[in-house]
């Protein structure tokens, strides 16, 4: 496993300014991601933060409304931008260490006024 | 800490009972199939999970079953416990082009009652 920290654990944030997320974890990892889990619902991945390179983004969420670090094998951070209150979500990030096992941060607890 | 089970399915069980959650998944060309539990306040946890070339897998005090026919899988829980009380999500990954991500289903809420 991997011990992955997220910071904020949570924010209250005004309508139209931006909060950036970190996520750290303790061991270099390839695969990193980044998903929304709206109130009471189940997880949407918004994207997979690489290494090096650009994110790869899910349909519907796009680098300009969540622009994504991934500086090294052991940092990312999300970006939400512009917010506004459809925003307010948890945001998880998760690292893959099997090819299908992920483990997850405590995630960022998020609202919009 | 706030809920995530606002709006979704609940199985309510007594405690030491064994508990069935139940999932229907829709990529029939997913090769594992992944169970997770996400305690209030704290992301999700990995469970248990099983190849898509299996139909049953245990592990302490857990069990996976596989129907591929049917597409369904199921989580048990023997004795089930107040500490189990949680989210469960089942979650599919691979198959077809959609290698490395993993696609959740829609969680059940799981209260124990003691």
């Amino acid at each position: 496993s991997a011990v992955i920290s997220q910071k904020p654990s949570r924010d209250i944030c005004q309508r139209g300014t931006s909060l950036t997320i970190q996520c750290q974890v303790d061991s270099q990892v390839t695969m990193m991601f980044w998903y929304r889990q709206q109130p009471g619902q189940s997880l949407t991945l918004i994207a997979t933060a690489n290494q090096g390179s650009e994110a790869t983004y899910e349909s519907g969420f796009v680098i300009d409304k969540f622009p994504i670090s991934r500086p090294n094998l052991t940092f990312s951070t999300l970006t939400v931008s512009n917010m506004s209150p459809e925003d307010s979500s948890i945001y998880l990030c998760s690292v893959g260490l099997a090819k299908n096992i992920q483990y997850f941060g405590a995630g960022t607890r998020l609202s919009v006024l | 800490g706030e809920s995530v089970g606002l709006h979704l399915p609940t199985l309510s069980v007594q405690e030491g009972d064994n508990s069935i959650i139940n999932c229907a998944y829709s990529n029939s060309a997913s090769d594992y199939f992944i169970w997770y539990k996400q305690e209030s306040g704290k992301g999700p946890q990995f469970i248990i999970d099983i190849r898509s070339n299996m139909d049953k897998r245990q592990g302490q005090r857990v069990t996976v079953l596989l129907n591929k026919t049917v597409k369904h899988l199921s989580l048990q829980i023997a004795a089930t416990q107040p500490g189990d009380s949680a989210v469960y999500f089942c979650a599919e990954w691979g198959g077809g082009g959609a290698t490395n991500k993993l696609i959740f289903g829609t969680g059940t809420l799981l209260a124990v009652q003691p």
